[in-house]
């Protein structure tokens, strides 16, 4: 089990730019997540999939934020045209699908973004 | 929508002493609850859940808690505090029948030598 992998860890940036994370979830996990964290708080949900199918996104998800996983194996969620406010840790977690939602989901270490 | 409170931002118990970390939710439907841990600069670790079954529910590095359905409450507990349990706590509730998990805002725990 090699968990959850992020990548970068740390990202710094200027607004308006356009940035992407990775996420490489655990191998047999089929389902993956993406949260944000800010200082101070606890995650919050972005959106998540099952396999290669986004099935949920969080209102917090704007137009400038997509999410895509092509393969159903690693992810990656891009934010276009970055303001101050997106400004946070960006958690990815996965979980293996069986049940209704009591297997626990595994986070990776986060990428922070920091927008100059 | 379900929501967690977690009563006490920052906790602070000198090391040997007992750890006790609030969390209620609020749900007419009891969720599937879990207890995470972070450590500065890293993701979180799953300490415990609870999703059926006995009420207490003991997880990894001595904690537990206790779901209580008619308090909504499902508080952490160690019961002697050691340096290395100095982090952050969140308490997270996932819906039943949903995949997101909804988190408290936190608990900084602070061990006092």
């Amino acid at each position: 089990d090699t968990g959850v992998s992020q990548n970068p860890r740390h990202k710094i940036t200027k607004r308006g730019q356009n940035v992407t994370f990775r996420c490489d979830p655990i191998s047999e996990h089929n389902r993956l997540y993406w949260y944000r964290q800010t200082l101070g708080q606890g995650p919050e949900f972005l959106t998540y999939f099952q396999n290669e199918a986004q099935l949920e996104k969080s209102r917090l998800l704007s137009d400038r934020f997509s999410a895509e996983r092509p393969k159903g194996s690693f992810s990656t969620l891009e934010i276009q045209r970055t303001e101050q406010g997106d400004s946070a840790m960006y958690l990815c977690a996965s979980s293996l699908r069986t049940g209704d939602g009591n297997q626990p989901q595994h986070f990776g270490d986060g990428t922070r973004l920091s927008i100059l | 929508a379900q929501s967690v409170t977690q009563l006490g931002s920052h906790v602070s118990v000198s090391e040997g002493a007992l750890v006790l970390l609030r969390c209620n939710y609020s749900s007419s439907v009891p969720p599937y609850l879990f207890w995470y841990v972070q450590y500065p600069n890293q993701g979180l670790q799953l300490l415990l859940k609870y999703t059926t079954g006995a009420t207490l529910v003991k997880g990894i590095n001595g904690f537990e808690a206790e779901f209580k359905k008619s308090e909504t409450s499902f508080h952490l507990t160690k019961p002697s505090a050691h340096m290395s349990d100095a982090a952050e706590y969140f308490c997270a509730v996932s819906p039943r029948g949903a995949q997101k998990l909804v988190f408290g805002q936190g608990t900084r725990l602070t061990i006092n030598p």
